[in-house]
């Protein structure tokens, strides 16, 4: 079966630092990637999302970046992190052809 | 272009009734359709998914939910309420399994 890890699950990072969030597929092979930013009490914004290796498509222009160099793993990025970045990062992954995302536990990313 | 609309923001019932969540899309195509719930610090769990098949659909934990082109509705239903039932809910459309557009959530309180 196929299952979707990310880590770290709650990170504290101080205004202007980078980050690094990194999330990974096992048991499937050349799946569509995403990353969500949830805002406290509000829906899911799309933030990145990638249909194969090196193909990133942005959805909001912002200070982060995604990568995917690897089939399976994906990664979100920031060179330096701004307040406004504070929120509940999510990473998906779907097969396309009207099948379902499915969604990692995300990462609680507070910003001071 | 596809939306979503999620009509109630708050949904408050007592244990043991039945629960309405409800959901109207928009959409040029003939759509696939998905609930998610999501607990407190946690990733979105799907609960169920119309693809074009039958249009009552079933999911997990008791939840149904019937697919009604002329309404363009996909109001989401449980007979009996439960306490582990409390969190937030998502209704999303898809086009074209790539590009998910997800509603603003309906959060969902059990009342003992």
């Amino acid at each position: 079966s196929q299952t979707i890890h990310q880590w770290p699950a709650t990170l504290v990072q101080p205004v202007g630092s980078p980050l690094s969030l990194e999330c990974t597929v096992e048991g499937t092979s050349n799946p569509n990637l995403y990353w969500y930013r949830q805002a406290a009490g509000r829906g899911l914004q799309l933030l990145f999302y990638s249909v194969g290796i090196g193909q990133i498509s942005s959805e909001v222009p912002q200070n982060l970046s995604a990568s995917r160099p690897q089939d399976r793993q994906f990664i979100l990025s920031s060179k330096k992190l701004l307040l406004s970045d504070s929120g509940f990062y999510l990473c998906a992954w779907g097969r396309g052809g009207h099948q379902p995302q499915h969604f990692g536990d995300g990462t609680r990313l507070s910003i001071l | 272009a596809q939306s979503v609309t999620q009509l109630d923001s708050h949904v408050s019932v007592s244990e043991g009734t039945p629960v309405l969540l409800r959901c109207n899309y928009s959409s040029s195509y003939s759509p696939s359709l998905f609930w998610y719930v999501q607990h407190p610090n946690k990733g979105l769990q799907l609960l169920l998914k119309y693809t074009s098949a039958a249009t009552l659909v079933k999911g997990i934990n008791g939840f149904e939910a019937e697919f009604k082109k002329s309404e363009t509705s996909f109001h989401l239903t449980k007979p009996s309420a439960h306490m582990s039932d409390a969190a937030e809910y998502f209704c999303v459309v898809s086009e074209d399994g790539q590009n998910f557009v997800f509603g603003p959530g309906t959060r969902l309180s059990v009342l003992p």
